[in-house]
């Protein structure tokens, strides 16, 4: 299994842009996760969602956009780019139940800076 | 990597001796709270979790305890290492939501 992959894992955008962070996960796990980091900060929730065709927000949700057509994957879309943006993009994925029923498992981040 | 842990609070430890991190959480609806490890450059590591109706779990060097009258967990790495060195996370489970918010973190240290 390839686990959780992001891509692209850089990117730099200009105010006003728009991009799509890509996600997929091979485990066939029912939850999917994007958080984002500020440097040296904790991570904050943007959106979630519990299975194909069911997404909702988190805690930073504005300027974002999600759609969950599959079980595998969960884009996360910026329709106009604001510097306030610029940050470290993390995917995840959980499946319900289990030995640890909380254990999510990350990407390995797209790091995106607005200019 | 990233400079994650720069805003963070830090705790030294040296090496041999047991780490203590702390985290105090606010919903008390939450229903499973997880530690998380980061190091440099990387995601998130699961490390471990615990359900709300327990008070205290143990894994491989690690053990979790719950406090709920004062909505208090903490995490204690027995040993420590230098492999130890990270960003630790506590995270809950927001109840029926089932959206998983993260803490505060703390940087771990470990002095030679």
């Amino acid at each position: 299994n390839a686990g959780v992959t992001q891509t692209p894992k850089f990117r730099i955008l200009k105010i006003g842009q728009s991009m799509t962070l890509q996600c997929t996960q091979d485990m066939n796990h029912n939850y999917m996760y994007w958080y984002r980091q500020d440097p040296g900060m904790g991570l904050k929730l943007i959106y979630y969602s519990v299975g194909a065709g069911i997404t909702d927000k988190g805690e930073v949700p504005n300027g974002y956009n999600v759609s969950r057509s599959t079980t595998e994957d969960f884009p996360l879309r910026l329709e106009l780019a604001a510097p306030s943006q610029t940050s470290v993009y993390f995917c995840a994925s959980r499946i319900r139940g289990g030995k640890s029923s909380y254990e999510q498992y990350f990407g390995p981040g797209t790091r995106l800076t607005v200019t | 990597g990233e400079s994650v842990g720069l805003h963070l609070p830090t705790l030294s430890v040296q090496e041999g001796d047991n780490s203590i991190i702390n985290c105090a959480y606010s919903n008390s609806a939450s229903d499973y709270f997880i530690w998380y490890k980061q190091e440099s450059g990387k995601g998130p590591q699961f490390i471990i979790d615990i359900r709300s109706n327990m008070d205290k779990r143990q894994g491989q060097r690690v053990t979790v305890l719950l406090n709920k009258t004062v909505k208090h967990l903490s995490l204690q790495i027995a040993a420590t290492q230098p492999g130890d060195s990270a960003v630790y996370f506590c995270a809950e489970n927001m109840g029926r939501d089932d959206k998983i918010i993260f803490g505060k973190g703390t940087r771990l240290h470990i002095l030679p």
